[in-house]
């Protein structure tokens, strides 16, 4: 299962574009990436998934490179309500509970 | 649609006691899953169902059991509770494995 790596923080401001990063050397071929978002006392709500290249969709952007061995979460123009803890996740339909979140990347967007 | 409701919200427990916690999905889902959230430590897979009349153990599921008599509902059980298990519980569901999971609000369970 391929293991992931993503900071554990990061600061923004309201009105900025923010990319998170996330690394997965040993993704398999039929691993897809996909990316939660947590609100305190909530639990995660799916965001975006994506396979090669770049997906979007109405709150954020997924861009893969060729190699697939890393991902970038988009979020274009911040508010406070952004807010949350972000999951990165690499698996596929075979890995059946096998797929673990990690702690995430806590974003802190200041206004 | 409600999507993935859990109950209780909160609850608290003397060590010893026991409960079961309830998970409803109303969306047709095959999969259904119980995590626990403790601080620092992200969500552990407690176990996991792939369809009604199925269970499986995830990454920590000591202490805990599970059925799944129905589609719709993932039951997990505590028959003696310590205060390790002291955590959030959330439950999500799926209509495949890793596509999608839908999160209920979460179960705050302290034991004391």
């Amino acid at each position: 299962l391929a293991k992931t790596t993503q900071p554990i923080s990061m600061d923004s401001y309201e009105g900025q574009e923010v990319n998170i990063t996330c690394s997965h050397n040993n993704i398999a071929t039929n691993d897809y990436i996909t990316w939660y978002q947590q609100f305190p006392s909530q639990g995660p709500r799916f965001i975006i998934q994506g396979y090669k290249t770049k997906v979007t969709n109405e709150v954020a952007s997924l861009f893969i490179p060729a190699d697939r061995k890393s991902s970038t979460l988009s979020l274009p123009r911040v508010s406070l309500s952004d807010t949350a803890v972000y999951y990165c996740l690499v698996g596929a339909s075979s890995n059946t509970g096998k797929l673990i979140f990690g702690q995430g990347t806590t974003l802190q967007v200041k206004p | 649609n409600a999507g993935v409701t859990q109950t209780p919200k909160f609850r608290v427990l003397k060590t010893g006691q026991s409960m079961t916690l309830l998970c409803a999905q109303d969306m047709n889902h095959e999969y259904m899953y119980w995590y626990r959230q403790d601080p620092g430590m992200g969500l552990r897979l407690i176990h996991y169902s792939v369809g009604e009349g199925t269970t499986a153990k995830g990454e920590v599921p000591d202490g805990y059991n599970v059925s799944r008599l129905k589609k719709q509902n993932f039951l997990l059980g505590l028959e003696s509770a310590a205060p390790s298990q002291t955590s959030v519980y959330f439950c999500a569901s799926s209509r495949q494995d890793f596509y999608g999971y839908t999160f209920g609000s979460g179960t705050r369970l302290t034991v004391v």
